[in-house]
């Protein structure tokens, strides 16, 4: 199994900022992912982390909008740039481990 | 892309009765999960189940590989089974990556 920590748990935020998403998972993993999921929807995966190469992107979702880091297997951190009331989600952190998918408890974000 | 369609969409039950609740996919698929949400917003691993047929306690699943639908079974269901279902999947061809597809979810509310 799978322990997973986000934080923030919420933010509210002004438009044209930023905010960065921590993620912590008890054990070592080689991927991470990031999902969304928009108010009242269901997730989306955003982007894919592995340790010591850049993340890999879904389609709609862009570096320079979401900027992940990787530093090492424990830990991963998304960033929401110039943020706009669009991006208002929740974001959910989220591991694999033997056949099963793990989510961390999510930052849910408002953006005004 | 592969689609995946749940239904119903919404269901409100009262407490100690039954339902089932499916998952079509558009595709084969090597991994299939179902998810619970609850109404704070964690999501639960239910069942990895890419075919065949598992039990946990009141809940059980069974996928239909071959004629690509999943069923998620709930007896006797409890104020506490509140919240939405989620079915997800794996894009064809890949092998259990962790970058799944969600359904849109079931919306359950078990009445006391």
């Amino acid at each position: 199994s799978a322990v997973i920590s986000q934080k923030p748990s919420r933010d509210i935020c002004q438009r044209g900022t930023s905010l960065t998403i921590q993620c912590q998972v008890d054990s070592q993993v080689t991927m991470m992912f990031w999902y969304r999921q928009q108010p009242g929807q269901s997730l989306t995966l955003i982007a894919t982390a592995n340790q010591g190469s850049e993340a890999t992107y879904e389609s709609g979702f862009v570096i320079d909008k979401f900027p992940i880091s990787r530093p090492n297997l424990t830990f991963s951190t998304l960033t929401v740039s110039n943020m706009s009331p669009e991006d208002s989600s929740i974001y959910l952190c989220s591991v694999a481990v033997a056949d099963t998918q793990y989510f961390g408890p999510g930052t849910r974000l408002t953006v005004l | 892309g592969i689609q995946v369609e749940q239904s119903p969409p919404d269901l409100i039950l009262q407490e100690g009765a039954n339902s089932t609740l499916r998952c079509n996919f558009s595709d084969s698929v090597n991994n299939l999960q179902w998810f619970h949400q609850n109404p704070w917003g964690q999501l639960i691993n239910l069942f990895y189940i890419p075919s065949g047929t598992k039990q946990n306690g009141r809940l059980s699943a069974t996928t239909v590989a071959t004629e690509r639908y999943s069923l998620l079974y709930i007896s006797s269901s409890q104020t506490t089974d509140s919240g939405v279902y989620f079915c997800a999947v794996e894009r064809p061809g890949s092998s259990n990556t962790g970058k799944l597809i969600f359904g849109q979810g079931t919306t359950l509310q078990v009445k006391p």
